[in-house]
């Protein structure tokens, strides 16, 4: 069945890299998405990543995929206050389909 | 002009009360979206029209009207809500239709409680 998956938790150090991860269920899925939502706001696009790349570099934002675990994540380098917001895994075939989202909470 | 704008932000209805939530954008997109998003929840997709057409209603109930006037402009008409209907909508557009792998954009929410 479709289902994408996400830790729903993640507690990380200001300044530290955090790393997000995502399994996904659709092998043809060509896009696969990360957003952000910040508190009472709407989704934003973060990055995305074709599904014939490894690893795309944006800024402090990595993403990395896995096409044969169907593993994707999403690291973010120097994470700041302004980096806490849920981030919701996405694959996209015939719909969108989001992961449950995973809360990044920033320690000071 | 890269936003999808929804109107308003916030609204507070009865449930005997006849509501719109707006949504626009003007990218050109020819795909727009209506999801329903409960606290810590991911968004679930109620609607689609791909040029201007429904395309799809993932068995919304009939209190909940989407309408799409032109390729623009996104509502979605609510009569006799009830309060578990309380939610943050989210419209999104793509360029084209469902199936075609391009990026969705979303707006930022209206965020409805019904009393």
């Amino acid at each position: 069945g479709e289902d994408v998956e996400q830790s729903l938790f993640l507690s990380v150090r200001e300044g530290d890299s955090s790393v997000i991860n995502c399994t996904y269920t659709d092998s043809s899925s060509t896009y696969l998405y990360w957003y952000k939502q910040e508190p009472g706001a709407g989704l934003q696009l973060l990055t995305y990543i074709f599904s014939n790349m490894d690893m795309k570099q944006d800024q402090r934002l990595t993403v990395l995929l896995n096409k044969k675990d169907k593993h994707l994540s999403l690291r973010i380098a120097d994470t700041q206050t302004g980096d806490s917001a849920i981030y919701f895994c996405a694959e996209i075939g015939d719909k969108i389909i989001f992961g449950k989202g995973t809360r990044l909470h920033i320690l000071p | 002009d890269t936003e999808v704008t929804q109107t308003p932000k916030h609204l507070v209805m009865g449930m005997t009360n006849k509501k719109s939530l707006k949504c626009e954008q003007h990218m050109g997109h020819r795909a727009m979206y209506w999801y329903k998003q409960k606290a810590k929840k991911p968004p679930e997709l109620m609607f689609v029209y791909s040029y201007e057409k429904l395309s799809i209603n993932e068995s919304v109930p009939s209190r909940f009207s989407p309408e799409c006037p032109n390729s623009s402009l996104l509502n979605l008409h609510l009569h006799a809500l009830q309060p578990e209907d309380s939610a943050l909508y989210l419209c999104a557009s793509s360029q084209e239709g469902p199936g075609l792998n391009y990026g969705y954009t979303f707006g930022s929410g209206t965020r409805l409680t019904v009393v």
